[in-house]
């Protein structure tokens, strides 16, 4: 499965770092989406991202921000993290919001040391 | 607000059993969505369901839609190591920009 792929695979990073994680689809899909997987917790949606327009924030820290140049390529800029932000950080597009089913990348291990 | 809730949490089946998980909505549904998730990977999109009162299958998969749309569920008959994982049921939000996940079932199989 290659139609939405994430880069870097696994991340450390230091609490005054500052990383991007990438995600791109080649799918031809009008929605981008960020989530957060922690252990033991439910998929937490981040940020959703239609036609490059954000269309959501679920109430993440400042601390995390996306970018969304156009409609093949998310990204979530990181900086000044946490260690409770360690987490499966996961991308996912569909054809559109609300009634699609969503495709996720292999999502992003990071770990905030 | 909108809630999106499975039990069980957890279920461990010797292989061979058969194994259901059940999905429940706070607000009616237009779509309910499933997905599983291998451990250590990520979730994948299984099937959607649309009329009420649906049911598919997918082999030894039968997914079930609510007469009232709002509750779903997943049965595997005679559960096999490979349906090992994190089964998730996700339904549209209210405002109609997003999927609201339910906080999925684990299915350990014993060979």
């Amino acid at each position: 499965e290659t139609g939405v792929t994430q880069t870097p695979r696994h991340l450390v990073m230091g609490m005054t770092n500052k990383k991007s994680l990438k995600c791109e689809q080649h799918l031809g899909h009008n929605a981008m989406y960020w989530y957060k997987q922690s252990a033991k917790k439910p998929l937490e949606l981040m940020f959703v991202y239609n036609f490059k327009e954000q269309t959501e924030n679920n109430s993440v820290p400042s601390r995390f921000s996306p970018e969304c140049p156009n409609s093949s390529h998310l990204f979530l800029h990181l900086h000044t993290l946490q260690p409770e932000d360690s987490a499966l950080y996961l991308c996912a597009s569909s054809p559109g919001t609300n009634s699609y089913e969503q495709y996720f990348g292999p999502g992003t291990r990071l770990t905030v040391t | 607000g909108q809630q999106v809730m499975q039990i069980p949490q957890y279920q461990h089946v010797q292989e061979g059993e058969d194994f259901t998980t059940y999905c429940n909505s706070s607000t009616t549904l237009s779509n309910i969505q499933w997905y599983k998730q291998r451990p250590g990977g990520h979730p994948v999109f299984l099937i959607q369901l649309v009329k009420s009162g649906e049911v598919k299958k997918q082999k030894r998969l039968t997914f079930q839609f609510g007469e009232a749309k709002k509750n779903s569920s997943l049965h595997i008959t005679a559960t096999q190591t490979t349906d090992v994982g994190t089964y998730f049921c996700a339904g549209p939000s209210e405002y109609g920009n997003k999927l609201v996940f339910g906080a999925g079932t684990i299915l350990r199989v014993k060979s």
